[in-house]
Order: C-alpha cells, then structure tokens, then sequence
C-alpha cells in the first residue's frame, strides 16, 4: 500500500543550528511533494513543494532534497529559530494522483 | 495568498447528536477540497475527497453515512458527523485546490476541534 514514512519522530536543535528532517516514501509513482508545518492546534501550513523531475529546490531558509532512487526526501532549515519549533509532515501524491498522503511527523524542537 | 476557513474553529456536543463543519475558500475557487482527521500525536489521515457538484470519494474504512459531505458550490464544502459518539473526538481539517490550475497544491483550513462528551 502506500505509505509516506519519517525516520525521527523528534528532534532537538539549537538556536542557530541547521535542521534536517528526513522522510522516506514508498510509491515511486509519486511525481509530486510538499513539506508542511503545523503549529499545534493549527492546519499545516506549506513551507516547499518539489516535483519529481528535480532533485533539489530552495525557498527562505529552507530546501527540499528528492532522492528518487532510495525514494528520499529531506527538508533543511538554514539558522533554525524557535519559531520554527513544530510538527514538520512530508506528504506525496497518492497514486492516482488525486490526493495527498501524509507521513508520520517529526516534532522540531528549538531552544535558545 | 489563497486562504482556506473553517467553521467552527471548536464544537463540544453530546453523544447522539449531529455536527456539521464547514470548509470555505475565501478568495479562490476550489472544484475539490479534501477531509482530513487527525488525532493526537498522530498525521493527518485523509476521510474524503469532495468535488463540487459530485458524490464525494471515500478513503476506505470511512463510514460514508456517518460522514456526510456536501460540496454545493466552488467555495463551500460541509462535513456533517452524523450520531457523533466520543470515538469521533478529533481534529477535522479540510483542504482545497484551486480550479482549472493544474495545480496539485493544497491549501489547508485553521482546523476544527471536535469534542464528543
């Protein structure tokens, strides 16, 4: 079936470190991925989307890494603040390519 | 940027009744929004996918008479939890994605709270 994985259910960074949030996906179908952030008690909010025809793609501070042949993904996050601190959800297109499926989730921590 | 609502942002009811929730996109048109549920601690997991003017598509194991869903216009959808029990308790966040783009972006709604006493 399809599955959208993470490989941290947590993780813990300093202010001012660089992020790296990993995901790991199973339909190699997929043509297209998003990277969301949600604040507790809040919807996901998008940070950065790639298709499958790149393999890296930069925003603010942030960039997505495809790795189709190991079916990776990755989010960095450049100088990691503490208003970063949320639950980050990788997310592919299902395989009729209709729908999104989410992973599991890493909860970011950032202290001071 | 395109901006998704919810109503209500919370409900709290008694077991037996029924809750309705609306998905409105404010300042696009959406030919499909999509209904999630997410429970603590736990990812967003797809129930429906709504296109206006259609029967909505079930994801499977979602009870499609306890989870009624219309999609009456491009900018509403409505998800109506029917004879809610306390199992129903969760977070209900709705999606949609413009018309006529192409575009398989999702824009997501504030979420809303469901408390089933």
């Amino acid at each position: 079936g399809e599955s959208v994985g993470l490989h941290l259910p947590t993780l813990s960074v300093q202010e001012g470190d660089n992020s790296i949030i990993n995901c790991a996906y199973s339909n190699s179908a997929s043509d297209y991925f998003i990277w969301y952030k949600q604040e507790s008690g809040k919807g996901p909010q998008f940070i950065i989307d790639i298709r499958s025809n790149m393999d890296k793609r930069q925003g603010q501070r942030v960039t997505v890494l495809l790795n189709k042949t190991v079916k990776h993904l990755s989010l960095q996050i450049a100088a990691t603040q503490p208003g970063d601190s949320a639950v980050y959800f990788c997310a592919e297109n299902n395989q009729a390519g209709t729908a999104l499926i989410f992973g599991k989730g890493t909860t970011l921590s950032v202290s001071s | 940027g395109a901006v998704v609502s919810q109503h209500p942002s919370r409900v709290i009811c008694k077991s037996g009744t029924s809750v309705k929730i609306e998905c409105r996109s404010l300042d696009f048109q959406a030919t499909t929004m999509f209904w999630y549920r997410q429970f603590p601690k736990q990812s967003l997991m797809l129930m429906a996918t709504s296109n206006e003017g259609s029967k909505a598509t079930y994801e499977q194991g979602v009870e499609k008479d306890k989870f009624l869903i219309n999609h009456a216009s491009l900018t509403l959808s409505t998800l109506t939890v029917t004879s809610a029990h306390p199992e129903d308790s969760s977070f209900y966040i709705c999606s949609a994605r413009e018309a006529d783009t192409g575009d398989h972006e999702q824009f997501f709604g504030p979420g809303t709270r469901l408390t089933v006493l």
